[in-house]
């Protein structure tokens, strides 16, 4: 079966652009994850989606960050007035409930970088 | 944000080698879990750890659940070189609107010269 997938694989900007990255999770899967994987460090949480619902935004680092779940599937991370610090590797994942417990399962990430 | 205290950073391995590496929170976890990163891809999950004292086998890797709750170790026996990679260690509190998981910064495998 299919795994989480995430579009674009790359995708490099310039300072100040508005850049959309989308999240396809697991069919079926109710919970999905964005994280932000800066080089040489783990994962970092952003945000975290149950059904269409943002249950907990605590690791948005600022107001130009913002994702969306409209249907309860697909998600899109939006990132305003992009900077260079944002350059980093944009992790989904999703599982089946959220409610702990359940594995996540990661998709490959998109690479963006901030020129 | 959070990060939890992985070791060691980095280490060569020969094939055959036993290899151990350890995280430790200031923050007691529901779960422990420990992932594999190859270059270009996100995070495979290896074990995953429910109890205090759980000590889980998959294949030639253990890992363990500390019985504070707020470390576990990961052992690699005889170790091949598809082991290549970096091993994240990962802690998980859930509950309420909560669920996301704590990573360390990873320990990198590489191969001796």
């Amino acid at each position: 079966g299919a795994g989480v997938s995430q579009t674009p694989s790359n995708k490099v900007t310039e300072k100040g652009k508005y850049v959309e990255l989308r999240c396809d999770p697991i069919s079926g899967h109710t919970a999905l994850y964005w994280y932000r994987q800066s080089l040489g460090q783990g994962p970092e949480f952003l945000i975290y989606f149950q059904g269409t619902g943002a249950a907990d935004d605590s690791g948005l680092p600022n107001d130009r960050f913002f994702a969306v779940r409209p249907e309860g599937s697909v998600s899109t991370l939006k990132i305003q007035r992009t900077e260079r610090g944002d350059s980093a590797v944009y992790l989904c994942a999703s599982s089946s409930r959220g409610s702990g417990g359940e594995t996540q399962y990661f998709g490959p990430g998109t690479r963006l970088l901030v020129l | 944000g959070q990060q939890l205290n992985q070791s060691p950073q980095s280490m060569f391995i020969q094939e055959g080698e036993d290899v151990s590496m350890n995280c430790t929170s200031s923050s007691i976890f529901n779960t422990w879990l420990w992932y594999k990163q190859d270059p270009g891809e996100g995070p495979v999950l290896l074990i995953a750890l429910y109890k205090a004292g759980e000590l889980t086998s998959n294949g030639r890797l253990t890992a363990q659940f500390g019985i504070t709750r707020k470390d576990s170790f990961l052992n690699i026996s005889a170790s091949i070189p598809s082991d290549v990679g970096i091993y994240f260690c990962a802690g998980q509190l859930y509950g309420g609107s909560q669920g996301n998981l704590i990573f360390g910064k990873g320990t990198k495998l590489s191969v001796k010269p």
